[in-house]
């Protein structure tokens, strides 16, 4: 039981590239969430979901799509990578969102 | 989006005081309250889900208690010890009929002296 896996854990990034972050939980949660760490902001809820094919936007959506295709897989593609995203990204899921979440342990991402 | 916001934003004590922060949220259309140990260099972990006005849990020296009506949650450390250092995060989800928004106040920094 892998739990979430986020891959990459590093990487960097023009300005202008684009990239897909993954995550992938094995543990059959209907729940998935992309949250951005970045000092003195806390985790910043992106992009969620409750159940492939429904996707909603949070808290800092801009910038970021992401699609939900299967229970498994909840991809964040960065569209167009600006300094401005550089942060810790994490992915985190939750059985039916009424117990706590499990998070993956991140991607570090610098955008130069 | 309405705002979790915690208190205070770092604590420091010495290797066997009680200690307690708080969490508020908004307290209408509330769903849970959720806290989370975060240690350095690791990933959040969830230490409680709380639903219900007047909720209590505990997990070995860590309780919680629930208001829903005035909109706070407050955690407890009995005993702190050194291995208690961490950011403690609350959560809920804040909008849109969903629990799948969960929203994170910016936590409190514990740091726990030997």
């Amino acid at each position: 039981n892998a739990g979430v896996t986020q891959t990459p854990k590093f990487q960097v990034l023009k300005t202008g590239q684009s990239m897909t972050l993954q995550c992938a939980q094995d543990m059959n949660h209907e729940y998935m969430s992309w949250y951005r760490q970045d000092p003195g902001m806390g985790l910043r809820l992106i992009h969620y979901s409750v159940g492939a094919g429904i996707t909603d936007q949070g808290e800092v959506p801009n910038g970021y799509n992401v699609s939900r295709s299967t229970t498994e897989d909840f991809p964040l593609r960065l569209l167009s990578a600006a300094p401005s995203q550089t942060s810790v990204y994490f992915c985190a899921s939750s059985e039916t969102g009424q117990e706590g979440y499990t998070f993956g342990s991140g991607t570090r991402l610098t955008v130069v | 989006i309405l705002n979790v916001e915690q208190s205070p934003q770092s604590l420091h004590v010495q290797e066997g005081d009680s200690t307690n922060f708080t969490c508020s949220f908004p307290s209408s259309n509330f769903y849970a309250l959720h806290w989370y140990r975060w240690e350095t260099a690791k990933s959040p972990e969830a230490l409680f889900v709380m639903t219900l006005n007047g909720d209590e849990k505990k997990k070995g020296r860590i309780s919680a208690t629930l208001n829903t009506k005035e909109g706070y949650s407050y955690l407890y450390i009995k005993g702190s010890q050194p291995e208690d250092s961490a950011t403690y995060l609350c959560a809920s989800p804040t909008y849109g009929g969903s629990q799948g928004n969960l929203i994170f106040g910016k936590g409190t920094k514990l740091s726990v002296k030997p």
